[in-house]
């Protein structure tokens, strides 16, 4: 079945440090792809997302580019700050568009000043 | 618009007592879903609903998981005869449906469950 493996965490940056969170998935198909986030005490929220290979979803200075070849969907950001401390969860949406989302594990962020 | 709400936002309840949970998603959303998070974890599909009809249910979802959407609106996740396995935080999410498109989710803050 679908499936998501993210790289296992915690992470921890400094500020202004960059980014990467590696995301690989299997799946039948031509699945769309999301990376959510989850700030402490909050639900999840749609970072970005990539609909087809070689689409790059971008916001808040975050991107991910879908790679086909490699089935992955890697997260980067140039400069963490502070505020970019949150659990991030790489998602996979089946091309159907009829079943949920396939979630990896997370990956814990801290950014320290 | 005011986002997907779910009441309660924390439950503890002793083994073998019924629970049940609400969430109100997003108005004019007809996709709405149930997953579950556990420690470390990524969210787990439990189940769905477009209106008010359940299309897919997970094999997480044992026959003590009872889930409606009575008028398409909100719904509500019943968990009888609770277990210590079952504590998660228990998340909704809605999503509007185009014909063709694929929409992402909107989700709720969760409601977490404490069996002791």
């Amino acid at each position: 079945g679908d499936s998501v493996t993210q790289m296992e965490g915690p992470v921890t940056l400094s500020e202004e440090a960059f980014l990467t969170i590696n995301c690989t998935y299997t799946a039948t198909g031509y699945p769309s792809l999301f990376w959510y986030v989850q700030y402490p005490g909050e639900g999840l929220q749609l970072l970005l997302k990539a609909t087809k290979a070689d689409d790059k979803g971008s916001n808040k200075g975050f991107e991910a580019t879908y790679r086909k070849e490699t089935t992955s969907f890697h997260l980067e950001k140039g400069s963490v700050q502070v505020s970019d401390s949150a659990v991030y969860f790489c998602a996979l949406g089946p091309y159907s568009g009829n079943t949920p989302l396939v979630f990896g594990k997370g990956t814990r962020l801290s950014v320290i000043a | 618009d005011t986002g997907v709400s779910q009441d309660p936002r924390h439950k503890i309840t002793k083994r073998g007592q019924n629970v049940t949970f609400r969430c109100d998603p997003i108005s004019e959303h007809n996709r709405l879903y149930w997953y579950r998070q556990t420690l470390g974890q990524g969210p787990e599909f439990l189940t769905y609903f477009q209106n008010e009809a359940q299309l897919e249910k997970s094999r997480l979802l044992s026959d003590r998981f009872s889930a409606e959407r009575p008028k398409g609106s909100f719904s509500t996740l019943e968990i009888q005869r609770t277990e210590q396995g079952d504590s998660a935080m228990y998340l909704c999410a809605s999503s509007p449906l185009p014909p063709g498109q694929f929409n992402e989710q909107f989700f709720g803050p969760g409601t977490r469950l404490t069996v002791l």
